[in-house]
């Protein structure tokens, strides 16, 4: 079945470094990625959709400039917590989807703990 | 290794009907569930949850039941309604943190 790998799965951060999450489409050419924030035992928010080669499209709400996605091939995208604080601790996960239908493939997720 | 599995990538039923959506896991450490809805084009939504202490928990026409000896947890909808057509996916975590996912099963809602 397709695999959908994130890294880091968990790090530790001092206030005000940058921190970048990677989520790779390991058998499988992402057309779409999507990034998530989850707090503890609630639901997921969609942070930003991430299309191969444009930019992302960002969820009300969501930084633009803190939270910068790069989606530069079909089986990469990166997301940069920049100038991390201790409020942007969370779970982070990502989930892409091969295109031509809804099936998304979830990556196990990184857990950001900012000092 | 898929940790959380759900065997039915699709799945029809007749309007006013029951909906049944499976899922299965095999981390016996695993205490809290979750399941999503997710329409085309949209990011998942929350729909209902169920902690490892109780085999049932309902909310309106969704109910989820959990057999941890089977390491089972099923979604029910009742009476389906069109608008439910969605893709339905399960969710597992051991600590409320790390979650694994299902690869999601289709539901249509055939009015």
């Amino acid at each position: 079945g397709a695999v959908v790998s994130q890294h880091p799965s968990w790090v530790i951060c001092k206030s005000g470094t940058s921190v970048k999450i990677e989520c790779r489409s390991l058998d499988f050419q992402a057309t779409t990625m999507f990034w998530y924030r989850q707090f503890p035992k609630q639901s997921l928010m969609l942070m930003a959709t991430s299309n191969e080669g444009s930019k992302a499209t960002y969820e009300q709400g969501v930084e633009k400039d803190k939270f910068l996605i790069n989606h530069a091939s079909l089986t990469l995208s990166t997301l940069t917590v920049t100038s991390a604080h201790p409020e942007d601790s969370s779970f982070y996960i990502c989930s892409a989807t091969k295109g031509g239908n809804e099936k998304l493939f979830f990556g196990s997720g990184t857990q950001l703990s900012v000092l | 290794d898929q940790q959380v599995k759900q065997n039915s990538p699709s799945l029809s039923v007749q309007e006013g009907r029951i909906s049944i959506l499976n899922c299965d896991y095999t981390n016996s450490m695993f205490d809290y569930f979750l399941w999503y809805k997710k329409y085309p084009a949209e990011g998942p939504t929350f729909l209902i949850s169920i902690s490892s202490i109780k085999d049932k928990n309902e909310d309106g026409r969704f109910t989820v039941f959990l057999n941890k000896s089977a390491k089972h947890l099923s979604l029910h909808i009742v009476p389906s309604q069109p608008g439910d057509s969605a893709v339905y996916f399960c969710a597992a975590s051991a600590t409320g943190n790390q979650f694994y996912f299902g690869t999601g099963t289709s539901l249509t809602v055939i009015p």
